[in-house]
């Protein structure tokens, strides 16, 4: 399969910004995606974005990707402690996606 | 409301035994997944099934069988040849001509 990296740990203070980085691999993958498990839980479809966009914006989250280099990030403006989760990078293309190991996010009050 | 349901969310078996993990979706989609996610790893691809009466081996198949026999039902039976069961399994589904999967809550199956 496809190599998706992600550093283990963030851990930031309540209010700062966090940002979660990620390396792929695969250039043909039209999306690439940000879920976030809690828990126990399964995982919640934060955010994706085209693979020939660099930024996309929704609320709190911005999501920026730079094709030439095959990284992706996440930040997570004013973090809270309702935040604190795993936090996957994924891509893929209909049926075949690659999933990261997930970067557990602490936040600290 | 609108989802994924899997049960149950926890699932104990004795080594030997098949055990079956229901997943059902209301969403009307066609695609359906099983993923296996083991500690501090990623989500690896176990099956998928794109339309009823059809499914394909993802990375990791052995030891593991489906059906898709209904649309909105996507079962796993474990068998007893899978070598290490234990593990949280996730399904997801996914609308046709869409990218996104979408998750069920997730069953942990705790082999002994």
């Amino acid at each position: 399969g496809e190599d998706v990296e992600q550093s283990l740990f963030l851990s930031v203070r309540e209010g700062d910004s966090s940002v979660i980085n990620c390396t792929y691999t695969d250039s043909s993958s039209t999306y690439l995606y940000w879920y976030k498990q809690e828990p126990g839980a399964g995982l919640q479809l934060l955010t994706y974005i085209f693979s020939n966009m660099d930024m996309k914006q929704d609320q709190r989250l911005t999501v920026l990707l730079n094709k030439k280099d095959k990284h992706l990030s996440l930040r997570i403006a004013d973090t809270q402690t309702g935040d604190s989760a795993i936090y996957f990078c994924a891509e893929g293309n209909f049926n075949k996606f690659y999933f990261g190991s997930g970067t557990k996010l602490n936040v600290k009050p | 409301d609108g989802g994924i349901t899997q049960s149950p969310k926890y699932l104990f078996r004795k080594e030997g035994q098949n055990v079956t993990l229901s997943c059902e979706q209301n969403l009307n989609h066609d695609a359906m997944y099983w993923y296996r996610q083991d500690p501090g790893q990623g989500l690896r691809l176990i099956y998928y099934s794109q339309i009823v009466n059809d499914f394909q081996k993802g990375d990791i198949a052995e030891g593991y069988s489906v059906s898709r026999e209904k649309k909105e039902s996507f079962p796993l039976t474990v068998t007893s040849a899978q070598k290490n069961p234990t593990a949280f399994y996730l399904c997801a589904s996914r609308d046709r001509g869409r990218y996104e999967q979408y998750f069920g809550p997730g069953t942990r199956l705790t082999v002994t």
